[in-house]
């Protein structure tokens, strides 16, 4: 059973500071990796997708994945109020005929920045 | 450009009725998914079209769910004689192309089963 699993929080952190989430996944087939952010009662968000062990940044959100380690993270700089949201981890496989099949989520994160 | 649609937004149907939910795909895209999320938890696949065929049914929980995208591009998710259990939030995705890993969300169809 492929699992991806993430603290639910809440996690609460002051505004400016940074917001560290975490995500670890069971599959080491697990090929693609992506942050999704949810406001409540909205879909998911494509906020960033890292491919790659190491780092990537976009403006004030890093992704950092070890695959050693099974392990994806989500920094956010400069947290601001609106940051404010459930942040989903999900990873997806090749399936058996190559392509990219669906992605596994796990339950997410709230995030709640304090003004 | 446009995102992806889907419609009703809001279903309330009463137990044993059929239902049908459409998504209409960000224009170009190949790849369509549906997934359906409950109240805490993330979302959780269905089924999943490359072209007009499903490549994957594997996340359909029973044979009371169907799903056809007859022309590559629109697709309906059926629901026969639905259940209080069915009650979600139906989520429809695309992405460019069957090696494409991004996935971009409509705004989901909310389904109350009564």
């Amino acid at each position: 059973q492929k699992e991806v699993e993430q603290n639910s929080g809440p996690l609460s952190v002051p505004e400016g500071a940074i917001a560290s989430l975490n995500c670890t996944y069971s599959d080491r087939g697990s090929q693609s990796f992506f942050w999704y952010r949810q406001y409540s009662g909205k879909s998911p968000e494509l906020i960033m997708f890292i491919y790659s062990n190491g780092d990537k940044e976009d403006g004030r959100f890093t992704a950092q994945l070890n695959k050693a380690s099974q392990y994806v993270s989500l920094l956010i700089r400069d947290s601001q109020p609106s940051d404010s949201a459930t942040y989903l981890c999900a990873v997806n496989s090749l399936n058996y005929g190559g392509s990219q099949g669906n992605l596994i989520f796990g339950k997410g994160t709230k995030l709640s920045v304090k003004p | 450009g446009a995102g992806v649609s889907q419609t009703p937004s809001n279903k309330v149907t009463e137990k044993g009725k059929y239902v049908e939910l459409r998504c209409d795909p960000i224009s170009g895209h190949t790849a369509l998914y549906w997934y359906r999320q409950s109240l805490g938890q993330g979302p959780e696949f269905l089924i999943y079209f490359q072209g007009t065929g499903a490549a994957d049914d594997s996340g359909l929980p029973n044979d009371r769910f169907f799903a056809v995208r007859p022309e590559g591009s629109v697709s309906t998710l059926k629901i026969q004689r639905t259940e209080r259990g069915d009650s979600a939030v139906y989520l429809c995705a695309s992405s460019p192309s069957r090696l494409s890993n991004e996935q971009y969300f409509g705004p989901g169809t909310r389904l109350t089963v009564t």
